[in-house]
Order: C-alpha cells, then sequence, then structure tokens
C-alpha cells in the first residue's frame, strides 16, 4: 500500500527547535513537499524536496533522504505564529498525484 | 487580489440537494485540484484537471463532478448531498503538473443538514 507516517502532535518550547518526521510508502518517488496550515486557514507551501539533503529557507529546513524514504521538517527558533499543523505530501508514481499524510499538530508553550 | 479565490465560504444545505463550488485562479497555473479534508484533518485528493487530463481520485462518488469552463476555473459540482459530505473542501492550483508546490484557496465549509 501506499502511505506516509508522521507523528500526530509534537509540543515545543517557543524559541527552542523542532523536527518533524516523515516517512513514505509510495509505488514511485518524485519529491517530498511539505505545507504549513493554521486552525481555520489553508495549506500553505513551504518547501520541497526531490534530492538527499538538506534545503534551506529562513528559519525552516527540509531534509530528504530517499534511500531510507524518509524526510523531516525542522524549525528553529520557534515562534508561537508557528502553531499550526503541518503535512507532508509524496507524489505517487503511478498516478501522478500527491499522497497526504495525516499532518503533525505543532503546540508552542511559552 | 487573491490568488485562489473559492465561493461561498460557507454552504449550508440539506440532505438530498444539489450544490456548487466555485473555484476561480489567477495565476496562470495550468492545473487545479480540489481536496476534502474532513474533521480529522485529512486531506484527500479527489480531483486534478490541467487542459489535458482529469484525473479523478477513484475512491470519489460519482455524485461529485468538477466543471471547468476554462482553464482558470475548477468548479466542484455535487449531487444528493449527504450527511457525510460535510467537510472542507478545498481548491489549489500548481503551475506545474507535478503539483510540486500548491496555491490553495480559503476553502468552503460545507454542513450538510
Amino acid at each position: 500500500g501506499q502511505s506516509l507516517e508522521q507523528p500526530s502532535e509534537v509540543t515545543a518550547v517557543e524559541g527552542a527547535i523542532v523536527q518533524i518526521n516523515c516517512t513514505y510508502q509510495t509505488s514511485g518517488f518524485y519529491g517530498l513537499s511539505w505545507y504549513q496550515q493554521h486552525d481555520g486557514g489553508a495549506p500553505t507551501f513551504l518547501s520541497y524536496n526531490a534530492l538527499d539533503g538538506l534545503e534551506e529557507t529562513g528559519r525552516f529546513s527540509s531534509f530528504l533522504s530517499r534511500s531510507d524514504s524518509y524526510g523531516y521538517l525542522l524549525l528553529q527558533e520557534l515562534q508561537m505564529k508557528d502553531s499550526a499543523s503541518y503535512f507532508c505530501a509524496v507524489r505517487d508514481g503511478s498516478n501522478y498525484q500527491l499522497i497526504w499524510g495525516a499532518g503533525t499538530k505543532l503546540i508552542i508553550k511559552p | 487580489d487573491t490568488a485562489v479565490s473559492q465561493t461561498p465560504k460557507y454552504l449550508v444545505t440539506q440532505m438530498g440537494n444539489d450544490k456548487s463550488i466555485k473555484c476561480e485562479q489567477n495565476l496562470g497555473h495550468d492545473t487545479m485540484y480540489w481536496y476534502k479534508q474532513d474533521s480529522k484533518k485529512f486531506l484527500k485528493i479527489m480531483f486534478s484537471y490541467n487542459n489535458k487530463e482529469l484525473i479523478i481520485n477513484e475512491t470519489v462518488p460519482n455524485r461529485f463532478s468538477p466543471k471547468s469552463p476554462d482553464k482558470a476555473h475548477l468548479n466542484l459540482h455535487i449531487n444528493s448531498l449527504e450527511l457525510g459530505d460535510s467537510a472542507v473542501y478545498f481548491c489549489a492550483s500548481s503551475q506545474d503538473p507535478q503539483g510540486r508546490s500548491q496555491y490553495f484557496g480559503a476553502g468552503t465549509r460545507l454542513s450538510v443538514l
């Protein structure tokens, strides 16, 4: 089957660093995307990794290891506004549609 | 200007009714999508469409049908609404068919009574 696994909830402290993991099992692989969604809002695109390694965009970084079918989103210098759900998504190899993880709710405490 | 706009934002209706949700994007993107997000926040793709191809998630009931009058619009029509259709529906678009980065509308919260 095809699936993405990510933790349902992660708690961290303001100013700290947090890592949200995503492991995937799909019939093909064309890249791993990350999206952020605040409560009541729409998903917004954060990053995309097609090749192994780390991609950095400001306080957010995303990592991919294709051999391990694994990636993570790293958030640094956490701010209260980072409290949201984070989704990983992988493009399916058979029909080219995105398969989405169930999302990780990030709770940030002062 | 809103990049991806969908209307209405809220939709409350009775079981058995037929309703439509409209979506427009002004990004010049070639591919548009419809997603359903249930109360557990799980995002499920329903359709993806570009000017060449409609890809339908086979688990979507045929009561749901996308209609695209032009490249900038992809509307969602739902026949014979059921209680289980209550969810938030998101429209999205992407420049490339691979959908590496998608831009979402604000969502339509559908409540079927």
